[in-house]
């Protein structure tokens, strides 16, 4: 399977706890993307990264969310000290910008329960 | 004011019939259209990128008026399978994804 994958596809923890998830991009994408969606709404950007670089932020990313994309290949996204609120899913997209058409291509989520 | 709107639905249709979504953006410096389906319980896939000159893929037809910061979808002769949330998106400069928050669709035997 070479498309997104997302790992773990569920997680349940308790309040205040710390949750890391993992995305595999396509292989040689080197734009990676985070976006959380809640029950009725769309996908809202999170974060992104070029190769290793985070180049953007979005507002919805508190200090307790931080990702990394160390070798410009993988990603994790921590939420520490997770709160009632932070129940989403969480997907992963990625892409080639040295395509014509940036198309962007989300994994399957990782769904986040925090009880 | 969200950045994309949407109208929720949900629209049911009967097999066969016509459908059309709207959709406004609020952002005139948005540069890529796009028209992403969602399953149930599953990531958006993209249906079909929409440019000023209207574009067409087989049963599905996409339109975008920049002076009206307006986009459509035109689902023709519609079958079982196209039930499914759709979802109107735009990008800038910095191409990160806008969503709507979707329009229901429910395909009718």
């Amino acid at each position: 399977d070479t498309g997104v994958s997302q790992n773990p596809r569920h997680k349940i923890t308790k309040r205040g706890q710390n949750v890391t998830f993992r995305c595999d991009p396509i292989s040689e994408h080197n734009r990676l993307y985070w976006y959380r969606q809640t029950l009725g709404q769309g996908p809202e950007f999170l974060t992104y990264f070029q190769n290793e670089a985070q180049l953007e932020k979005s507002r919805l990313l508190s200090d307790r969310f931080s990702a990394e994309r160390p070798k410009g290949s993988f990603s994790t996204l921590e939420i520490q000290r997770t709160e009632q609120g932070d129940s989403a899913m969480y997907l992963c997209a990625s892409s080639d910008l040295y395509r014509e058409q940036e198309t962007q291509y989300f994994g399957p989520g990782t769904r986040l329960l925090v009880l | 004011r969200k950045e994309v709107e949407q109208d929720p639905g949900p629209f049911n249709v009967p097999e066969g019939a016509t459908v059309a979504f709207n959709c406004t953006y609020s952002n005139s410096a948005s540069q890529s259209f796009f028209w992403y389906r969602q399953d149930c319980r599953k990531e958006p896939k993209l249906l079909m990128s929409v440019y000023s000159s209207g574009n067409e893929d087989g049963r599905f037809t996409a339109q975008l008026n920049r002076a009206s910061q307006y986009i459509s979808l035109l689902i023709r002769d519609s079958k079982l399978s196209d039930s499914a949330t759709y979802l109107c998106v735009n990008s800038g400069s910095a191409r990160q994804l806008t969503f709507g928050s979707g329009t229901q669709l429910t395909v009718l035997p």
